[in-house]
């Protein structure tokens, strides 16, 4: 089955600095990669995601790059703000079951 | 914006005891899921269900683990005989169509479940 990797673990950042999340994955028929934000205690929210026909989406400060040949992609947080503050978990899905990363807990300091 | 709710919250029982877990998913959806997130750690897939069936399931979801769709809107977890280590955040998820590229899948708040 597929398996995602993600890194790193934790990632600390000034307020206004830039952060960059990796993930790669196993299955190469995978087609579809959200990343999801989970605040303290409460749901995954979806942030972005990309199909595997794009090799980039941007959104405003949140941009996701993909290389499928590498199989891996990214999450860019641009100008972070103390708000930005939670786990950001990566995942990869080829027909409809999400395989999730181990996540990433980014804390970002006044 | 549609929601997906779940009940209880938080749900407190004795190790072997039988727990339901419920989920309301949002009305025009079709896929219904169970993920769970021991805490610390990552979101793991636990079953997928569609057209009254599970149409896929992981090596966490064993015999001690059911799902049903008694009335057409609540969708249920049951857990037979709990265990300390199945103590964990259980979120139900569901999507209106089934290929992930389709559609977004939306996730409940979730029901902590402790395990004593």
């Amino acid at each position: 089955g597929e398996n995602v990797e993600q890194h790193p673990s934790t990632l600390s950042v000034q307020e206004g600095d830039s952060a960059v999340i990796k993930c790669t994955y196993s299955d190469s028929a995978s087609n579809y990669f959200p990343w999801y934000k989970q605040e303290l205690g409460k749901r995954p929210q979806l942030i972005i995601d990309i199909r595997s026909n794009v090799g980039e989406k941007k959104d405003q400060r949140i941009a996701v790059t993909l290389n499928k040949t590498a199989k891996h992609f990214s999450l860019h947080i641009t100008e972070t703000q103390p708000e930005d503050s939670a786990v950001y978990f990566c995942a990869a899905s080829r027909v409809s079951t999400l395989t999730f990363g181990k996540g990433t807990m980014l804390l970002v300091s006044p | 914006e549609p929601e997906v709710t779940q009940t209880p919250s938080h749900q407190v029982t004795q190790m072997g005891q039988e727990v339901i877990l419920r989920c309301v998913p949002i009305s025009n959806h079709l896929y219904f899921y169970w993920y769970r997130q021991i805490l610390g750690q990552k979101v793991e897939f636990l079953v997928s269900f569609y057209n009254n069936e599970i149409s896929e399931k992981s090596e966490i979801f064993d015999d001690q683990f059911s799902v049903e769709r008694p009335d057409g809107s609540n969708f249920t977890l049951k857990i037979r005989s709990t265990k300390l280590e199945d103590s964990a955040m259980y979120f139900c998820a569901s999507r209106a169509q089934r290929t992930s590229g389709a559609n977004v899948l939306t996730f409940g708040a979730g029901s902590r479940l402790t395990v004593l």
